[in-house]
């Protein structure tokens, strides 16, 4: 079972910053938290992914909460090209040796609106 | 673009043929994967290749299902006696272990549908 619950659906204004948020109360103390999304037709395209610090890069920022058991992916200027489905996924270190597939739930449908 | 190729997109066969599909990944990544996607789903796990060696295999993946990676480079998954449930998409993916915590890079994948 996915260990990651999203929202089913979100919508956003174009332009607007986009916040897609991620519960994962049972991560462990090694456990990456990756987000992927996925457009229509399309493999799943890797984002960003961190294990406490916040992460920036150029497509986005993730936000990880002090505990570790929630984190946000931000958007900052969603543009109609970000309609997908995001998906937030927590992972331990390849080096662990174990468990090296990635589990993944549902994720998150999110709208960019004109 | 370097990034992983899949062939073909699209494969559309009748119940009982077999299917092979072919992944590219990224010419340095050593670690290669095949999910499976049904639609409004995840993707599922597979199997796992390092370099040649195929280290970890999926529940999911019955005895018709036989993946390949021969030299390390490019890997094959074949599908026998295809049923309808197997309709899905095919997704392969790479990384490498040069850099911790290496990312998966995914193809575009194949839709198989079986009639």
């Amino acid at each position: 079972d996915a260990k990651t619950t999203q929202p089913t659906s979100m919508d956003c204004a174009e332009g607007r910053a986009a916040n897609l948020p991620c519960n994962h109360s049972t991560i462990s103390g090694n456990e990456y938290v990756y987000w992927y999304r996925q457009i229509h037709s399309q493999g799943p395209q890797y984002i960003i992914h961190g294990l406490k610090n916040n992460e920036t890069n150029e497509m986005a920022s993730l936000i990880i909460t002090e505990d570790r058991k929630s984190s946000t992916l931000i958007l900052p200027h969603a543009t109609l090209r970000d309609t997908a489905v995001y998906y937030c996924i927590v992972r331990p270190p390849l080096e662990a040796g174990n468990n090296r597939k990635l589990i993944w739930g549902l994720g998150t449908s999110l709208a960019v609106n004109p | 673009d370097t990034g992983v190729s899949q062939d073909p997109r699209h494969k559309i066969t009748k119940r009982g043929q077999n299917v092979t599909f072919r992944c590219d990944p990224i010419s340095e990544h050593n670690r290669l994967y095949w999910y499976r996607q049904t639609l409004g789903q995840g993707p599922e796990f597979l199997t796992y290749f390092q370099n040649e060696a195929q280290l970890e295999k999926s529940r999911l993946l019955s005895d018709r299902f036989s993946a390949e990676r021969p030299k390390g480079s490019f890997s094959t998954l074949e599908i026998q006696r295809t049923e309808q449930g197997d309709s899905a998409m095919y997704l392969c993916a790479s990384s490498t272990n040069r850099v911790p915590n290496s990312p998966l890079h995914f193809g575009n994948g194949t839709r198989l549908t079986v009639t």
